[in-house]
């Protein structure tokens, strides 16, 4: 079944404890996507990758890393996470022509206290 | 730089009515693509529709269409026949450049819609 997976689903953590939100995709696309989700300001995208190592930002990248290292996976890193990065975050991918529909994962709710 | 703007926070309609959701963009590029997604209660995001900048005609899917005016700036989406699976909240967004391999995507902050039975 062609899926994004995103883990974990719901993280509870304190502020300044590193944590890696993981990302994979099983349809061999070169576009992957992070999101975060606020109430009242829609999506927003956090850090885009065309293909492998090569990584771009979008509109909110601070406080956040990516990496590409293999197409499939697409991990999210908070180095020093604080509680305005608590928020309802999606990994997407899609191919990298045509209409570019992007397929989300589940999303994964962090919460920072 | 790239702006989308949904200007309806919520809306209600009667169930079978057609229902328009408003979506308003700018950009300096000529190539651009338009999307719809749909995110329902449970959380998940689903695509409904696509509009490529160059496609002359509006584009269809179901009972989802698009109603593309290019001089005007918008891109609503026209829903037929509204359901009452149809309650959810409605995205709009942007993608600049022919392609998705190398550019930024912008959402709208979305619309929230209620049928009615």
């Amino acid at each position: 079944e062609a899926q994004v997976t995103q883990n974990p689903r719901y993280l509870i953590t304190v502020t300044g404890k590193k944590l890696t939100v993981t990302c994979s995709q099983n349809m061999n696309h070169e576009y992957m996507s992070w999101y975060r989700q606020d109430p009242g300001l829609g999506l927003r995208q956090i850090y885009y990758s065309m293909n492998v190592e090569v990584t771009d930002k979008g509109d909110v990248p601070e406080g956040y890393k990516v990496s590409r290292k293999e197409k499939r996976n697409f991990p999210l890193i908070l180095e020093s996470p604080s509680p305005n990065q608590t928020s309802l975050y999606f990994c997407a991918s899609s191919l990298g022509g045509g209409s570019g529909e992007q397929y989300f994962g589940p999303g994964t709710r962090l919460t920072v206290t | 730089a790239q702006k989308i703007t949904q200007t309806q926070p919520g809306m209600f309609v009667q169930e079978k009515e057609a229902v328009t959701l408003d979506c308003t963009y700018d950009t300096s590029d000529q190539s651009y693509g338009l999307f719809w997604y749909k995110q329902p209660s449970s959380g998940e995001m689903i695509f409904l529709i696509y509009q490529g900048s160059y496609d002359e005609q509006n584009a269809t899917e179901g009972r989802y269409s698009l109603n593309f005016q290019k001089a005007r700036k918008s891109a609503n989406l026209v829903i037929s026949a509204s359901q009452l699976g149809d309650s959810a909240m409605y995205f709009c967004a942007m993608r600049e450049g022919r392609y998705s391999s190398a550019s930024k995507i912008i959402f709208g902050s979305g619309t929230r819609l209620s049928i009615r039975p």
